[in-house]
């Protein structure tokens, strides 16, 4: 089955700079690779979401990019604000066939003021 | 918040009781999926309903059920609770079964077994 990892476990950056996160799959077959941000105590929330016809994506200060040919994807938070502390999730997902995403084990963001 | 809604927020029972975890998914969404989030195996698939049917199973225990109703709300009942269950379950919903469609997660019910 399809395996993703995740890096780094922990990231501290100041406020304003970028954080980047990155993460691996390992079925070719994976073709959408959400990103889910959950803060303490609440419900991961979709922030983006990639599909593998598209090479990158971006919403305001956060932009994803993907390499199918190494099957890897990040998440690129730019201008980091205290409010992105939170933990990261990415996922992948065959789109059809096989309904359940796959995890990573998710990065501790911390944004130091 | 997603518009998926969870109960009880809450949960603590002891070894070898049942519990069920009710879930609300979106309005006009008709998946429901089950996941689990524990410390050390993180966010973990149980299972899918689409419209009042299991689409998907991933690694739900024996010990583990659930269902999707007519107005498409889902329960997962959990039996001869064990210590290690204790966790985050969380639902989330889509609007159908495939093609990559976004899921929106609740925001969960810790259970803890005493």
């Amino acid at each position: 089955g399809e395996n993703v990892e995740q890096h780094p476990s922990t990231l501290s950056v100041q406020e304003g700079d970028s954080a980047v996160i990155k993460c691996t799959y390992s079925d070719s077959a994976s073709n959408y690779f959400p990103w889910y941000k959950q803060e303490l105590g609440k419900g991961p929330q979709l922030i983006i979401d990639i599909r593998s016809n598209v090479g990158e994506k971006k919403d305001q200060r956060i932009a994803v990019t993907l390499n199918k040919t190494a099957k890897h994807f990040s998440l690129h938070i730019t201008e980091t604000q205290p409010e992105d502390s939170a933990v990261y999730f990415c996922a992948a997902k065959i789109a059809v066939g096989n309904e359940k995403l796959t995890f990573g084990t998710g990065t501790r963001l911390t944004i130091i003021p | 918040d997603s518009g998926v809604t969870q109960t009880p927020k809450h949960l603590i029972t002891a070894t070898g009781q049942r519990v069920t975890l009710r879930c609300s998914p979106r309005s006009g969404d008709l998946s429901v999926y089950w996941y689990q989030q524990s410390l050390d195996q993180g966010l973990q698939f149980l299972i899918q309903y689409y419209n009042g049917e299991e689409r998907a199973k991933g690694n739900i225990l024996e010990r583990f059920s659930a269902q999707q109703f007519p107005d498409l709300h889902s329960e997962l009942n959990l039996s001869s609770l064990e210590l290690g269950d204790s966790a985050l379950y969380f639902c989330a919903s889509s609007v159908a079964a495939s093609g990559g469609d976004t899921q929106y997660f609740g925001p969960g019910t810790r259970l803890t077994v005493l």
